[in-house]
């Protein structure tokens, strides 16, 4: 059974540019997460989906951040203008309704110059 | 203000030998706490959970162990493996939230 998939796994591109993040959930799964992971502030939730609808986006840190679930098995984290400072780890999450943990994908290593 | 804290970023146990790491919690609503284990480019792994009913939750050689009074919480690996070597995250969520909140991570080297 295929894991939580995410492309691309590295992308570098120049500050002001356009960047999308793709993340396909395990199927079956009803929620979806977005986080970033820094050395500064570690493992942060971006924004979360339940049923493709944006339940908490309070962690998108401006609005160059958005993010889409256009349906159940696609999902996108776009930045828009990107900065250096958004460079960081950016990690998709899916998982089961109840207490169920999350299966995280390999990630994105994003770097902005 | 972190809510979730891993005071140890780093531990290093010899083969064999118990690997004890610790997560300590400030906030009291907390009910729901998961470890994970990441390796260098890879996401997180789910490795073991424990909600706040119980006070200790067993699987194979990992065990967690919960102190809802003094708001910590511990991951046991007896015997350690030098395949135990990795990034441990704690994380925790409230009632049925879907916000986990996060540890900083302790790295773990078990020693051949």
């Amino acid at each position: 059974d295929a894991g939580v998939i995410q492309s691309p796994r590295h992308e570098v591109t120049e500050m002001g540019q356009e960047v999308t993040l793709r993340c396909k959930p395990i199927s079956g799964h009803d929620y979806l997460f977005w986080y970033r992971q820094t050395m500064m502030r570690g493992l942060e939730l971006l924004i979360y989906f339940n049923n493709n609808v944006p339940i908490d986006d309070s962690g998108m840190p401006e609005d160059r951040f958005s993010a889409k679930m256009p349906n159940a098995s696609f999902s996108t984290l776009k930045i828009q203008p990107s900065e250096p400072r958004d460079s960081a780890v950016y990690f998709c999450a899916s998982r089961h309704t109840g207490n169920q943990p999350q299966h995280f994908g390999d990630g994105t290593r994003l770097s902005i110059l | 203000d972190q809510q979730v804290k891993q005071n140890s970023p780093s531990l290093s146990v010899q083969e064999g030998r118990i690997s004890i790491l610790n997560c300590d919690y400030t906030n009291s609503m907390f009910d729901y706490f998961l470890w994970y284990k990441k390796y260098p480019a890879e996401g997180p792994t789910f490795l073991i959970s424990i909600s706040s009913i119980k006070d200790k939750n067993e699987d194979g050689r990992f065990t967690v162990f919960l102190n809802k009074s003094a708001k910590h919480l511990s991951l046991h690996i007896v015997p350690s493996q030098p395949g135990d070597s990795a990034v441990y995250f704690c994380a925790a969520s409230e009632g049925r939230g879907q916000n986990f909140v996060f540890g900083p991570g302790t790295r773990l080297s078990v020693l051949p």
